[in-house]
């Protein structure tokens, strides 16, 4: 059963510190999402792949976040300084850009204290 | 600004009641409506709909889209407890090779024993 994975699953970290986050799409797919989650602002976009090429990273804080697909099975999230305010639930989704429904990761829980 | 609003919030049923869940949306280039599960983690697929008037149905679930009216409704028969989970609506647009999902904040379903 092919499955997104995430890692690591949960996270904690101070104030500061570099975070990143790691995702394997399932194989064959050629879209990488990366979707945040909180309780106030439910599931926002941060950045959207295709062909391991960044197309719309528009809903990403650009001074302390990036995404990057250095191949095909790999897709990180990387936080830098990372802030209190950057706590929240980050999911990976991958899919075929031909269709519109997205498989989604389990997710790493972020806390920076 | 692309927009999908859910509706009720939150909804607190029996077991065996049916309920309805709602959503309506805004977005240019639609291209399909999903339906999504949420309970501890990942949200998992239920429903992909594209054309208006067509019912999907797996077991006691069942959606149709109204692409005229511009809304989507979520029905689940003879509920379980196991149904309680936050049911995510996301709305795909943008054109062939380039979709991306607006997702709403969900609603959140408790089914009591």
């Amino acid at each position: 059963d092919a499955r997104v994975t995430q890692t690591p699953r949960d996270k904690v970290t101070e104030m500061g510190q570099e975070v990143t986050m790691r995702c394997q799409p399932i194989l064959g797919h050629n879209t990488v999402f990366w979707y945040r989650q909180t309780m106030m602002q439910g599931l926002e976009l941060l950045a959207y792949f295709r062909n391991r090429a960044p197309l719309d990273d528009s809903g990403m804080p650009k001074d302390r976040f990036s995404a990057e697909m250095p191949d095909a099975t790999l897709a990180t999230l990387k936080i830098q300084p990372s802030e209190p305010r950057d706590s929240a639930v980050y999911f990976c989704a991958s899919g075929l850009s031909s269709l519109s429904k997205q498989f989604f990761g389990p997710g790493t829980r972020l806390t920076v204290l | 600004e692309d927009k999908v609003v859910q509706s009720p919030l939150s909804l607190v049923v029996h077991e065996g009641d049916t309920v309805t869940l709602n959503c309506s949306y805004e977005v240019t280039n639609f291209r399909s409506l999903l339906w999504y599960k949420q309970e501890k983690k990942a949200p998992t697929f239920l429903f992909m709909l594209t054309s208006s008037g067509i019912e999907k149905k797996s077991g006691r679930l069942s959606s149709i889209l109204d692409k005229k009216e511009l809304f989507s409704i979520l029905n689940i028969t003879a509920t379980q407890t196991g149904d309680s989970a936050v049911y995510l609506c996301a709305v795909a647009s943008g054109d062939t090779g380039f979709q991306k999902l607006v997702f709403g904040t969900g609603t959140r379903l408790l089914v009591s024993p």
